[in-house]
């Protein structure tokens, strides 16, 4: 029931933006694309979330393409707190399918 | 307001006990998901809960159940334990509104459940 695809993980230098993206080729209409990030096996922590528009909040910006087909997400300035498994998730009637991730290690 | 508190933290059991996990959602959220974590398969829905009916369901044999009470509060229950069920088990808690701004779920610090 995979509904999403990611790189399995991505390096990125402190201090530069991470770009993480994400392909959701069979999204419907009224879905809504979340992301969410996991340390250290903690309860997964909420990001940002978005249907059509592009989003940004004091965490992070959401990119999604016009065809709704995939997704960035924009961590503008990596720090060494930011290494994580961020997750990208089709939100189908409630169910949060969460795929594999990316395993982004930010660098010094 | 108090985070999704999950209740208890880490837990031991034998093959062929039975557990009870608790759950006590955000003030205001009528919805609970439950989620299984472990290495090989990741994280896996278990199944939804909004005001006290179960909604969604995913695709875990029937030793997994769970419940909702009046205040929203969930409890999931694992009979006949096995030994691949040890994993960490995450609850969530929403306003419960899918295709809607307003959805977004806040996860617990989880119960860690080892079997032995």
């Amino acid at each position: 029931d995979a509904k999403t695809t990611q790189p399995p993980s991505m390096d990125c230098a402190e201090g530069r933006a991470a770009n993480l993206p994400c392909n959701h080729s069979t999204i419907s209409g009224n879905e809504y694309v979340y992301w969410y990030r996991q340390i250290h096996s903690q309860g997964p922590q909420y990001i940002i979330h978005g249907l059509k528009n592009n989003e940004t909040n004091e965490m992070a910006s959401l990119i999604i393409t016009e065809d709704r087909k995939s997704s960035t997400l924009i961590l503008p300035h990596a720090t060494l707190r930011d290494t994580a498994v961020y997750y990208c998730i089709v939100n189908s009637r409630n169910q949060f399918y969460f795929g594999t991730g990316t395993s982004l290690t930010v660098i010094p | 307001k108090a985070g999704v508190t999950q209740t208890p933290r880490y837990l031991i059991k034998t093959r062929g006990q039975q557990v009870t996990l608790s759950c006590s959602p955000i003030s205001g959220h009528r919805s609970v998901s439950w989620y299984q974590q472990t290495p090989g398969q990741g994280l896996q829905f278990l199944f939804e809960y909004f005001s006290e009916t179960q909604r969604n369901k995913g695709n875990f044999p029937g030793r997994f159940s769970g419940r909702q009470f009046s205040n929203s509060r969930s409890e999931m229950n694992v009979s006949t334990l096995e030994l691949g069920d040890s994993a960490l088990y995450l609850c969530a808690s929403s306003l419960g509104f899918p295709g809607t701004d307003k959805n977004i779920q806040y996860f617990g610090a989880g119960t860690r459940l080892s079997v032995l």
